[in-house]
């Protein structure tokens, strides 16, 4: 009774290079959310998915990232060209069915950007 | 879109008190409100939730209050523990889910 998956647990990433940020949904759930945690602020919604689908990305800064959630394996979120002020928490949380309820979070991803 | 206030982002009690966090939100069509509960280094976790059509749930120790017609709803922790201790988040989903600021809990044995 896996919950929601995410790795690496942390990931320390130049001004420049990318960064890939990986969420597997729990057992059962096809809808999948991305949010962005800033030290010692609440979570900020980034994109949410389903199986193939970008549902609804306007929380996505409109350059360097993107989002997707493949037919097979876990959902990706990816950061190009890294700068400092992408350094925060990545957390993933996933859902049954297709309202946007009961959404269970994984460990998240703490990102530093040197 | 939904805006999320949520007061105070500090509470310090002493063990064995009563504790109480309060939401408030914009969007009168909003219509379901999770808590969660977040430890240092870790993911948020669902505690309770309540939707818009309910006015109370309680759930042990823990009850959240939700009042339409005013936009807000409450999280009531009775009895609190050391263990209690932690950041808590409310929300509201309408087209996705925003978040309030968090409420930083201590609980002093």
């Amino acid at each position: 009774n896996a919950g929601v998956m995410q790795n690496p647990r942390h990931l320390v990433r130049r001004r420049g290079q990318e960064a890939r940020l990986r969420c597997s949904p729990m057992k059962g759930h096809s809808h999948v959310y991305w949010y962005r945690q800033l030290p010692e602020e609440g979570l900020k919604f980034m994109v949410y998915l389903q199986k193939e689908n970008i549902i609804d990305e306007s929380g996505m800064p409109k350059e360097r990232f993107s989002a997707e959630f493949p037919k097979e394996g876990p959902s990706i979120l990816r950061i190009q060209q890294v700068v400092r002020g992408d350094s925060a928490a990545y957390f993933c949380a996933s859902s049954h069915g297709q309202q946007k309820e009961t959404q269970y979070f994984g460990p998240g991803t703490r990102l530093l950007v040197l | 879109g939904e805006n999320v206030e949520q007061h105070p982002s500090t509470l310090s009690v002493q063990e064995g008190d009563s504790a109480v966090i309060k939401c408030t939100y914009s969007d009168s069509a909003s219509n379901y409100f999770p808590w969660y509960k977040q430890e240092l280094g870790k993911g948020p976790q669902l505690i309770i939730d309540i939707r818009s059509n309910v006015g109370e749930k309680k759930d042990q120790r823990i009850a959240v209050t939700l009042n339409k017609t005013a936009k807000h709803f409450s999280l009531h922790i009775t009895e609190t523990q050391p263990e209690d201790s932690a950041v808590y988040f409310c929300a509201a989903i309408l087209n996705d889910m925003r978040f309030g600021a968090g409420t930083r809990l201590t609980v002093k044995p």
